[in-house]
């Protein structure tokens, strides 16, 4: 069974502060990992996704496959980033996309 | 950009009553998907769809649950004799078919608030 879990549910940060949401997942096969957000009264949008190695609204995630890890990081904490925060996980060969719980992240101004 | 839509954005229902919730996936679209988040909760996958069929579906989609394509654009959901633990958000999801396993994204609707009473 793939399980995703985020052990934050809250997060404050200050402005241009150092933000890392973590990410951990369980899954023995080769995941696909992903992060969504989502912004106040906003849909569920795709932030980033690992196979991409890209960096979006200077957030970045690198998927350790030692620690079964994908955090998403981002060196300058700015206000707009405020917002929940889901990593997901899908499995190759399948469609469905497994969640963890969110987390909430405030930047304080 | 082309966006999934869903309606109605809250649904009030009475217990037992039938609910049908409704989207519209993007147009070149051919996998679509069902997600629900219990307040307070994770989102948890409930179905996906494709080729006029379901091609998985979760132990929460249980008999109580089915899914229709009834014509070329909406893609439905519908729960028979709701009960009050059917009282969450409802995701619409569809993704493009030619590269459902080449890790490109699921496009989220707004969601349906379906309040059971």
């Amino acid at each position: 069974a793939q399980r995703v879990t985020q052990p934050e549910k809250l997060l404050s940060v200050f402005k241009g502060a150092p933000v890392e949401l973590k990410c951990n997942y369980s899954y023995s096969g080769s995941p696909e990992l992903f992060w969504y957000v989502q912004y106040s009264r906003q849909r569920l949008q795709l932030l980033l996704r690992h196979i991409s190695r890209e960096s979006i609204k200077g957030f970045t995630a690198d998927l350790n496959k030692g620690e079964t890890s994908f955090h998403l990081k981002k060196p300058f904490a700015q206000e707009e980033d405020s917002a929940m925060y889901y990593c997901a996980l899908k499995s190759f060969g399948n469609e469905k996309l497994t969640f963890g719980t969110g987390t909430r992240l405030t930047i304080i101004p | 950009e082309p966006e999934v839509t869903q309606t109605p954005s809250h649904q009030v229902t009475q217990m037992g009553q039938e609910v049908i919730l409704r989207c519209v996936p993007i147009s070149n679209h051919l996998y679509f998907y069902w997600y629900r988040q219990i307040l307070g909760q994770k989102v948890e996958f409930l179905v996906s769809f494709y080729n006029n069929e379901i091609s998985e579906k979760s132990e929460i989609f249980d008999d109580q649950f089915s899914v229709e394509r009834p014509d070329g654009s909406n893609f439905t959901l519908k729960i028979r004799s709701t009960k009050l633990e059917d009282s969450a958000m409802y995701f619409c999801a569809s993704s493009d078919p030619h590269r459902v396993d080449s890790n490109q994204p699921q496009h989220f609707g707004d969601g349906t608030r379906l309040s059971i009473l």
